[in-house]
């Protein structure tokens, strides 16, 4: 059974604050790993993804990944009110079944204090 | 271009019913998910396409789900004789490759 861990939150930082968002996964055959938003009542966004060990950064979000110890994170600068949101980790490997499954962790909601 | 489209966006059915949730995937993209997500908890996976067949069914819940995809392109989801513990809001999402996917916006299903 593929699992994906994610603190639960409510995670909540101050505006302009740094934001750290982390997800534990379970198969270290495990390829992708992706982070989606999800405002409340809307479908989940992708934010970014990863595949290689170390740090990927696209304007104020970087995603790391350390496979060695099965650990991705997100790191948000300057959080915005308009960052909060719930924060899937999602992590992609090969199913067995004939196809790559997308498991979901259940998502880590983050407030951004004004 | 389009998004992934989905409808109804909201669907209100009594139990034993049948419904039928449709997925318009993203032109061209060849793989197609559908995920359920329950009020408080993550996305669980149902099935999944690769152009109109279905390698993996693994996460079908029970045989009253059942999901066909025609041309490669529109998906429906089919759940029959309806529970209250299939209310919940499904989700499709399609991919040009393995990876990437992109969501629709979901039909929000309850059962009375």
């Amino acid at each position: 059974q593929k699992e994906v861990e994610q603190n639960s939150g409510p995670l909540s930082v101050p505006e302009g604050a740094i934001a750290s968002l982390n997800c534990t996964y379970s198969d270290r055959g495990s390829q992708s790993f992706f982070w989606y938003r999800q405002y409340s009542g809307k479908s989940p966004e992708l934010i970014m993804f990863i595949y290689s060990n170390g740090d990927k950064e696209d304007g104020r979000f970087t995603a790391q990944l350390n496979k060695a110890s099965q650990y991705v994170s997100l790191l948000i600068r300057d959080s915005q009110p308009s960052d909060s949101a719930t924060y899937l980790c999602a992590v992609l490997a090969y199913s067995g079944a004939g196809s790559y499954q997308l498991t979901f962790g259940k998502g880590t909601k983050l407030s951004v204090i004004p | 271009g389009a998004g992934v489209s989905q409808s109804p966006s909201n669907k209100v059915t009594e139990k034993g019913k049948d419904v039928e949730l449709r997925c318009d995937p993203i032109s061209g993209h060849t793989a197609l998910y559908w995920y359920r997500q329950s009020l408080g908890q993550g996305l669980e996976f149902l099935i999944y396409f690769q152009g109109n067949s279905a390698p993996d069914k693994s996460g079908l819940p029970s045989d009253r789900f059942s999901a066909e995809r025609t041309g490669g392109s529109v998906s429906t989801l089919t759940i029959q004789r309806t529970q209250q513990e299939d209310s919940a809001v499904y989700l499709c999402a399609s991919s040009l490759t393995t990876d990437t996917q992109y969501f629709g916006p979901g039909t929000r299903l309850t059962v009375l």
